[in-house]
């Protein structure tokens, strides 16, 4: 069971915009920030947002991150059949002194 | 560019020890925060552990008790141990670099399936 959590699947059309939502607690989204990685299958996964919003270098514009309080969003904006992949987020918990994941959200492009 | 490379036994028998390597290549393992991260097969991720260039380790508090990871300076490489294996124990291993600490992994190797079974 994740400390994180969030939904199991998520869907939309090329173009629609998908979001994607992030609960934590105080003791990791309420007090640390939010990392976002993208995995396809069979490879390791990628740094996508880091530091609640911000891309690394090469990581395309349509995909931003967003913090409030104890939760965190990464939508994808302009969907495209590329963005099928599995998404996770990340953050750094006080009380466990260790990282946290959430459980990972399926992205389907249909 | 700087690269990692998991290595170690693809198949270890249950009750024994599972040993990984992570080889750092095209930069230095002398500076930020080496993790090892699993993934069960069909599941999520897994933080292990992190071990910071000094020697300082934190593991994570499901694990610890058997768990350990050290470093290797002159080959560039970092370890992890896991003793006492069971079939939950079945994951991809990765080996990943923070930076900063408490931050993020911006680096990952391919990794590794490492099945436990007699």
């Amino acid at each position: 069971q994740s400390v994180l959590t969030q939904p199991p699947s998520a869907s939309g059309t090329p173009g629609q915009r998908v979001t994607i939502s992030c609960s934590g607690s105080s003791s990791n989204i309420g007090s640390n920030t939010v990392n976002w990685y993208q995995q396809f299958p069979g490879t390791a996964p990628k740094l996508l947002i880091y530091s609640n919003n911000q891309r690394p270098s090469g990581v395309p514009d349509r995909f931003s991150g967003s913090k409030s309080g104890t939760s965190a969003s990464l939508a994808i904006s302009g969907l495209q059949s590329e963005d099928e992949a599995d998404y996770y987020c990340a953050s750094w918990d006080d009380s466990l002194n260790g990282y946290v994941f959430g459980s990972g959200t399926k992205v389907t492009v249909l | 560019q700087v690269q990692l490379q998991e290595s170690g036994p693809g198949l270890v028998k249950p009750s024994e020890t599972l040993s990984l390597t992570c080889t750092v290549s095209g930069g230095s393992i002398s500076t930020h925060y080496w993790n090892w991260i699993r993934q069960p097969p069909g599941k999520g991720l897994e933080w292990i552990g992190y071990i910071y260039y000094s020697g300082r380790t934190n593991y994570n508090s499901s694990l610890r008790s058997r768990v350990t990871m050290f470093l290797d300076m002159s080959k560039n490489q970092f370890s992890l141990k896991l003793t006492s294996v069971t079939a939950a124990d079945t994951a991809v291993y990765y080996c990943a670099r923070d930076v900063r600490g408490a931050d993020n992994f911006d680096l990952w190797g391919q990794g590794t399936l490492v099945t436990v079974s007699s």
